[in-house]
């Protein structure tokens, strides 16, 4: 059972576009996540919101810009991304600690060529 | 700084055979979940133990926590081809997030 959607599933941009990925959790959260999934490499942590402040940021280019308008809803604003930025971007929600559990969603497939 | 390894970082095994992968850390956790990630989805967890030396069942699969709650092991008996995926290891932080993930053992069961 997942109850974390993310949208799109897969994305294909140009480095000039701008896009977003959308991530929704209907498990009662009050924290979420984005994570970056590059092949071969153990999963980057990128932000983390508690109770809609962000709360980490892990050194993330400000080609990606994060936003979390309530704490069912996160977003991650993209633009002029490189082909290296091309990655499965993976959404997480949580209770705050120490009840840390995550449950993550399906994830986006991006590809920036 | 935790520095978390998990082992091996590949495995092919025929169905029907038994295996064991390993999350080891120079750290102490207050608790550690396993995850199961397949190919273009996001990771599922498995199980959470928080005991040392605790272990725990799943069906065909025992998760065990170390004494000194430094590392982990995951078994599988009589692996099928629906075990294939990647294995993730995932401590608990004992007060903030947590933002540490083993880089996994994807394992590859052939039918």
């Amino acid at each position: 059972e997942t109850g974390v959607t993310q949208t799109p599933r897969h994305l294909v941009m140009g480095m000039t576009n701008k896009k977003s990925l959308k991530c929704e959790q209907h498990l009662g959260h009050n924290a979420m996540y984005w994570y970056k999934q590059s092949a071969k490499k153990p999963l980057e942590l990128m932000f983390v919101y508690s109770l809609e402040e962000r709360v980490e940021n892990n050194s993330v280019p400000s080609r990606f810009s994060p936003e979390c308008p309530n704490s069912s809803h996160l977003f991650l604003h993209l633009h002029t991304l490189q082909p290296e930025d091309s990655a499965l971007y993976l959404c997480a929600s949580s209770l705050p600690p120490p009840q840390e559990t995550q449950y993550f969603g399906p994830g986006t497939r991006l590809l920036v060529l | 700084t935790q520095l978390l390894e998990q082992s091996p970082q590949f495995l092919s095994i025929q169905e029907g055979e038994n295996l064991t992968v390993y999350c080891n850390s120079s750290s102490v956790f207050s608790s550690l979940q396993w995850y199961r990630q397949e190919p273009g989805e996001g990771p599922v967890l498995l199980v959470t133990v928080v005991t040392g030396g605790e272990v725990k069942k799943l069906k065909r699969l025992t998760f065990q926590f170390g004494d000194a709650r430094k590392d982990s092991s995951l078994h599988i008996t009589a692996a099928q081809p629906g075990d294939t995926g990647l294995y993730l290891c995932a401590p608990t932080s004992t007060g903030g997030f947590k933002t540490i993930f083993g880089a996994g053992t994807r394992l590859f069961v052939k039918a």
